[in-house]
């Protein structure tokens, strides 16, 4: 069955400074991977997906992931966070061995981003 | 339209009660999900729609929930005899066919409370 864990709940950093968010994944084919971020009062807006074409993936905002195989996993990064930036963060996996694309969202971690 | 809606976007009910939440897709998209999040974890699949066709509902919590698609366009989720435990956020997403690959676009969400 199709999972994903992301490692950690509440990430905090400084405006100006990188961004890590980790995520792994458990799938059994090869899967396609997603990052939604939710503000406040908003709905689900996607950041990038990977569809087994290029490993590292650049999305909106600046941010960009990273597929790697080897490790299952699939890290959210930005090189200078900005107030905005703050929001929760959602890994996604769906399995494109399936006749459906129902989406497996990870537990979210929230970004907080100080001044 | 030009993107998901959802109605309403906040709903207070109670207990016993039956509430029915509505989500108008995005116009030219075959394939509708629902999903269930509560407060502090990730949306969960509830079912999905390809046209009026339902082809998984295997993510509905009890026969109290159901859902129906019947024009292929708008869908509506009802929950019979609400409890506590249903109190949560509730998602709509469409995308182009269903396959695993794609992006969904998410609707705001309607959230539910049932006192």
């Amino acid at each position: 069955a199709q999972s994903v864990t992301q490692l950690d709940s509440h990430v905090s950093v400084s405006e100006g400074t990188p961004v890590l968010l980790r995520c792994n994944y458990s799938s059994s084919y090869s899967p396609s991977l997603f990052w939604y971020v939710q503000h406040p009062n908003k709905g689900l807006q996607l950041l990038l997906k990977y569809t087994s074409a290029a490993t590292l993936v650049k999305g909106i905002n600046g941010f960009e992931a990273e597929f790697k195989k080897s490790e299952t996993s699939f890290h959210l990064t930005k090189p200078s966070a900005h107030m905005s930036d703050a929001a929760e963060y959602f890994c996604v996996v769906s399995d494109v061995g399936g006749s459906q694309g129902n989406l497996i969202f990870g537990k979210g971690t929230k970004l907080s981003v100080k001044p | 339209g030009a993107g998901v809606s959802q109605s309403p976007r906040y709903k207070v009910t109670k207990r016993g009660q039956d509430v029915t939440l509505r989500c108008d897709p995005i116009s030219s998209h075959a394939t509708l999900y629902w999903y269930q999040q509560a407060l502090g974890q990730g949306p969960e699949f509830l079912t999905y729609f390809n046209y009026e066709a339902q082809p998984d509902k295997s993510g509905l919590p009890s026969d109290r929930f159901s859902a129906e698609r019947p024009e292929g366009s708008i869908s509506t989720l009802t929950i019979q005899r609400t409890e506590q435990r249903d109190s949560a956020m509730y998602r709509c997403a469409s995308s182009s066919t269903g396959l695993g690959r794609e992006t969904q676009y998410f609707g705001p969400g309607t959230r539910l409370l049932v006192l």
